[in-house]
């Protein structure tokens, strides 16, 4: 049973505007949340996470929002940028480990 | 040395066979962990080592087993390949303290046939 869920197995955004990406999880015990960003033949580089006890964290153009009572995140990127095509990925810490949604791959159209 | 480097890069072994993925972890990482990414699904969590000792391990069989060496490398050995075992495995290390400050490699592709 998955544990962390992204719905949308793609995305494709124009540049300049708004990528928004969801993740939902199932656990309400979990209380420490990430994005990974994948891009082809490298593995997962960390992106930008969020503790449980907020519910926005920001750097740079990249936003993560936490919905505790709906179990939801998103990762928000403004102004989406050419570089951001990728596979994004969720994820969320528990003990020693790290569980993953399946993951989302952004494409960043001209 | 900085970063985490995996080798090989890419693996064709025979359903049956055994293989050994290696990984250079960065000084001073004391925790590495493998992962599992099946073609189209995120990374599944094997095992992970602290200062040589298996400390957490995930939904996989004891086929998959690992060794931590002092100079921070470490080993995924894989017994017994079956058909499903063909994945990109991924090694992942942090410091002590950095629970989730995870560094990764860029994986082995091992196919089986």
């Amino acid at each position: 049973d998955q544990q962390v869920k992204q719905n949308s197995p793609s995305l494709s955004v124009q540049e300049g505007r708004i990528s928004i990406l969801n993740c939902d999880y199932t656990n309400s015990m979990f209380d420490y949340f990430l994005w990974y960003k994948k891009y082809p033949a490298e593995g997962p580089t960390f992106l930008i996470s969020i503790s449980s006890i907020k519910d926005k964290n920001e750097d740079g153009r990249f936003t993560v929002f936490l919905n505790k009572s709906a179990k939801h995140l998103s990762l928000h990127i403004v102004p989406s940028q050419p570089g951001d095509s990728a596979v994004y990925f969720c994820a969320a810490y528990d003990a020693s480990k790290i569980i993953f949604g399946s993951g989302t791959r952004l494409s960043i159209r001209p | 040395e900085t970063g985490v480097t995996q080798s090989p890069t890419h693996l064709i072994k025979t359903r049956g066979q055994q293989v050994t993925l290696r990984c250079s972890s960065q000084s001073g990482h004391n925790t590495v962990s493998w992962y599992q990414q099946a073609l189209g699904q995120g990374p599944q969590f094997i095992f992970q080592y602290y200062r040589e000792e298996e400390n957490g391990r995930g939904n996989f069989p004891p086929r998959f087993s690992g060794l931590q060496f002092p100079n921070y490398s470490s080993e995924l050995n894989v017994n017994a390949l079956e058909l499903d075992d063909s994945a990109l495995y991924l090694c992942a290390s942090s410091q002590d303290g950095a629970n989730y400050g995870y560094t990764f490699g860029s994986g082995t592709r091992l196919t089986v046939v």
